[in-house]
């Protein structure tokens, strides 16, 4: 149980263009979602706290009008990178607490832009 | 100020070594604190929580850690380590400031296990 899931798994766009990522928890529902961003060797930055049926809730510094989520339904939760540049070329993760404080991983989306 | 820290970047240990990742915390109240495993290119895999009782924790794939609330630490351990162990472990918190609606990590720390 408890499995989420991220599609695509990798992605390459041109500058300038935009990117969907989607969010799916496949066998629970998940109020709340997150997203992360991993640059190469280093930890998880939370870019995002997704509530179903309600507005993202950003991290300091991180642009919500470049990054847009929502959350429609208690299984989907999509990150939509806009207008996207090289600088936003990275791992983004995302994941659902679970019962009892744990969170569960997607298993991430390597974004490319060129 | 960091809430978790992991103060090695790497852990070289020989298979069938027992293995320890350090972790410290710096909140104040109750923490609940946690253990993940990356495997290069994928998402983070569960392995362990404290969130009250017994300070000792049993996870996955044989690993265990212990809540020291005096030393503030949480490292994570296996008495035999293998070499599939080798991975990145991230140590994690959620702070009771922040209403425990947050996961703050660690740096995180690389595992290698050597045949």
């Amino acid at each position: 149980g408890a499995v989420v899931s991220q599609h695509p798994s990798r992605v390459i766009c041109k500058s300038g263009t935009s990117v969907k990522i989607e969010c799916r928890s496949l066998d629970f529902q998940a109020t709340t979602m997150f997203w992360y961003r991993q640059f190469p060797k280093q930890s998880l930055m939370l870019m995002a706290t997704s509530n179903e049926g309600s507005k993202a809730t950003y991290e300091q510094g991180v642009e919500k009008d470049k990054f847009l989520i929502n959350h429609a339904s208690l299984t989907l939760s999509t990150l939509t990178v806009t207008s996207a540049h090289p600088e936003d070329s990275s791992f983004y993760i995302c994941s659902a607490d679970g019962q009892q404080y744990e969170q569960y991983f997607g298993p991430g989306t390597r974004l490319t832009v060129t | 100020a960091q809430s978790v820290a992991q103060p090695e970047d790497q852990v070289n240990v020989a298979e069938g070594n027992p293995l320890t990742v350090k972790c410290t915390y710096s909140v104040s109240g109750n923490p609940y604190l946690f253990w993940y495993v990356q495997y290069p290119n994928r998402g983070l895999q569960f392995l362990l929580k404290y969130i009250t009782g017994d300070n000792l924790v049993k996870g996955s794939y044989g690993f265990e850690a212990e809540f020291n609330k005096s030393q503030t630490s949480f490292h994570l351990k296996k008495p035999s380590a293998l070499v599939s162990d080798s991975a990145l472990y991230f140590c994690a918190v959620r702070d009771p400031y922040s209403g425990y609606s947050t996961l703050t990590f660690g740096k995180g720390t690389m595992l290698l296990v050597s045949p």
